[in-house]
């Protein structure tokens, strides 16, 4: 079946250590996406990418660093930077800007800092 | 600025109908998209509504869209406890065209009473 993986789905980090999201796509789509999830606040575009080998940063990439080597491929990784990381992770991916601009969504990977 | 606003919580009894609304911003938002997020989990697309379009009913859902206005809504006939979730309005970004990402609402917590 097509879709989105996300793993791990739980993540335990001690403070100043990164870690990596994976995110991994079997739908051909172009363009893949990171959000940040919190409580109350909706959700917050991190990076993007429309393309293998080119991503773009959102509104809060601060912290964050993506690749983009393979068109299935979206990892992202936290940083030390990231001040507050504890947070629900999601990937999505869509076709890119092309018909009804529909975004699939990974089940998501909560982090959290210790 | 780019806002979707929400109300953040809906409380309704088991059987009756819910009605989620939702304002966006961007008068040239091509699609608007109602999202529905159970607890953990990542967002599924619930429908979306294409601009010239006043209305659209799949089975339960009814969505109504008032341009002039800018609201959205969303209308769950015989709300079930399985409808209890987090439902997000979004619309196609102001960059929609080169970024293809959506701007999400902030999500109204849909709770059923049996």
């Amino acid at each position: 079946d097509g879709g989105i993986t996300q793993s791990p789905k739980y993540l335990f980090r001690k403070e100043g250590q990164n870690v990596t999201l994976s995110c991994e796509q079997n739908l051909n789509h172009d363009a893949m996406y990171w959000y940040r999830q919190d409580p109350g606040q909706g959700l917050r575009l991190i990076y993007y990418s429309q393309i293998v080998n080119d991503f773009q940063k959102g509104d809060i990439a601060e912290g964050y660093s993506v690749s983009r080597e393979k068109k299935e491929s979206f990892p992202l990784t936290v940083t030390s930077a990231q001040k507050n990381p504890t947070a629900f992770y999601l990937c999505a991916s869509s076709m890119g800007a092309t018909a009804t601009g529909e975004l699939f969504f990974g089940e998501g990977s909560r982090l959290t800092v210790l | 600025g780019e806002d979707v606003e929400q109300s953040l919580f809906l409380s309704v009894r088991e059987g009756d109908s819910s009605v989620i609304n939702c304002t966006y911003t961007d008068s040239s938002s091509t699609y608007l998209y109602w999202y529905k997020q159970e607890p953990g989990a990542g967002l599924q697309l619930l429908t979306y509504i294409f601009s010239n379009m006043d209305m659209k009913q799949d089975q339960r859902l009814t969505v109504l869209l008032n341009k002039k206005d800018k609201h959205l809504s969303l209308r769950i006939a015989d709300t079930q406890t399985g409808d209890s979730a987090i439902y997000f309005c979004a619309e196609t970004s102001r960059n929609g065209g080169s970024q293809g990402n959506l701007i999400f609402g902030k999500g109204t917590k849909l709770s059923v009473k049996p």
